[in-house]
């Protein structure tokens, strides 16, 4: 079954370590997001690719990078995590205008 | 400031009433909307969509309603069901831009048994 897959699904990892969120989608779709949320707070739009070797940041500011090698493959990698860090973080994709979004499940980061 | 505004973070509902979401928008751009819900610690999950040609849009329980003279648009769940509660997100696009979703803060919806 197509769908968007999101590891790990939970992260607890100590300030100044550096980490990579996974994100795949077996749906083939070319554009992919990146979102940031806080409980309570909208989803807000850090990262976006709209192709193989395509990324751009999106509205809110991050520290995160992002890398577009293969079409279904869209990781997220912290260089140095600190604790203002903490929340949970979304992938999805999309075949384009009138599509929606799908999204995985998220991974929710606390940086201690 | 934010494009896309729910100014109710919570609904309490009794299970068989109608539930009624909420969501308004500054950005007269805007062109396509869509709801989306979320369980706790999982994605969210389309559920409707609406272009600004249209002023309704039925999917049997959901229906949304697309006002544009006031940047309104409600999403109403009849009857609504234990199963319904979760946060409702409600969000946006220009199609003239880049296709990106501007989300609201979401609205919480408990459905009582």
């Amino acid at each position: 079954e197509a769908d968007i897959y999101q590891t790990p699904r939970y992260l607890v990892i100590g300030t100044g370590k550096k980490i990579t969120l996974e994100c795949s989608q077996t749906m083939g779709h070319d554009k992919m997001y990146w979102y940031q949320q806080d409980p309570g707070m909208e989803l807000h739009l850090i990262h976006y690719s709209y192709g193989v070797n395509s990324t751009e940041k999106g509205d809110l500011s991050s520290e995160s990078t992002v890398s577009r090698i293969r079409t279904e493959h869209f990781p997220l990698t912290l260089e140095s995590a600190r604790p203002s860090h903490t929340s949970q973080y979304l992938c999805a994709s999309s075949a384009g205008e009138g599509y929606g979004y799908t999204f995985g499940s998220g991974t929710r980061l606390t940086v201690v | 400031d934010q494009q896309v505004k729910q100014n109710s973070p919570s609904l309490s509902v009794q299970e068989g009433r109608i539930s009624i979401l909420n969501c308004d928008y500054t950005n007269s751009m805007f062109d396509y909307f869509l709801w989306y819900k979320k369980y706790p610690a999982e994605g969210p999950t389309f559920l409707i969509s609406i272009s600004s040609i249209k002023d309704k849009n039925e999917d049997g329980r959901f229906t949304v309603f697309l006002n544009k003279s006031a940047k309104h648009l409600s999403l109403h769940i009849v009857p609504s069901q234990p199963g319904d509660s979760a946060v409702y997100f409600c969000a946006a696009y220009s199609g003239a831009g880049s296709y990106q979703l501007t989300f609201g803060k979401g609205t919480k919806l408990s459905v009582i048994p």
